[in-house]
């Protein structure tokens, strides 16, 4: 899978505010779909695998959906809170089994 | 909770030097990878191993790039020599229990070692 895109590639809101952000990427050959969370000077983090179009997938207050048909995800964060800040990647996996990181989005949720 | 375990954190060297980076992946987990992030860019994958076997190494500039995981445990990625273009960000991460990391499996990643090569 090439060619992975996420937008935007930042994002300021305030606290309390609900965002969403996308990741796009060729629906051919397509096997499943992870989203990380990656604070700066943390280890990225394991949001979701998703692989069935259709699947939405809910931790907290973040969800997301995914569509392969169509090649894209989303994911939410419903009230954004100061520690939602991070930069999200999404990877998509296909036939190889490699995953193939997005530039991420990086989110700042302002108190 | 195990985690992935990286070392050094942070890494300044010369041009022309040797570098060494240093993973150990949470016990048990057979499928090992080291992935580099370009500041801007998003992480990609530079090798993976099933135990001590390479996988795929087919991104690992293999003139200065090495890469080990001689008993399956740790492993260690190796740059000599070192230069500028090597800047980045070096993830090691594993998953579990699997047939060379099956589609799907979550990858679980360290806090990374960020180099510098001056």
């Amino acid at each position: 899978i090439l060619n992975v895109e996420q937008s935007p590639q930042s994002l300021h809101v305030q606290e309390g505010d609900s965002t969403n952000f996308t990741c796009s990427f060729p629906s051919s050959n397509f096997y499943a779909l992870h989203w990380y969370r990656w604070e700066t000077a943390k280890s990225p983090e394991a949001l979701f695998v998703m692989t069935l179009n259709g699947d939405e997938k809910k931790k907290g207050r973040i969800s997301a959906t995914l569509n392969t048909k169509e090649g894209y995800s989303y994911l939410y964060i419903k009230g954004s809170q100061p520690e939602d800040s991070a930069t999200y990647l999404c990877a998509p996996q296909g036939g190889s089994e490699k995953l193939v990181f997005g530039k991420g989005t990086k989110l700042t949720v302002n108190p | 909770e195990a985690e992935v375990a990286q070392s050094p954190r942070y890494k300044i060297t010369e041009k022309s030097q040797a570098v060494a980076f240093w993973c150990d992946p949470i016990s048990g987990h057979a499928t090992l990878y080291w992935y580099r992030q370009i500041l801007g860019q998003g992480p990609e994958l530079l090798v993976q191993f099933q135990d001590e076997s390479v996988v795929d190494d087919s991104q690992l500039p293999k003139d200065r790039f090495s890469a080990e995981r001689l008993k399956g445990v740790d492993s260690t990625l190796k740059i000599q020599p070192a230069e500028l273009g090597d800047s980045a960000m070096y993830l090691c991460a594993s998953s579990s229990p699997g047939t060379s990391g099956s589609p799907g499996e979550t990858q679980y990643f360290g806090p990374g070692t960020r180099l510098l090569v001056l």
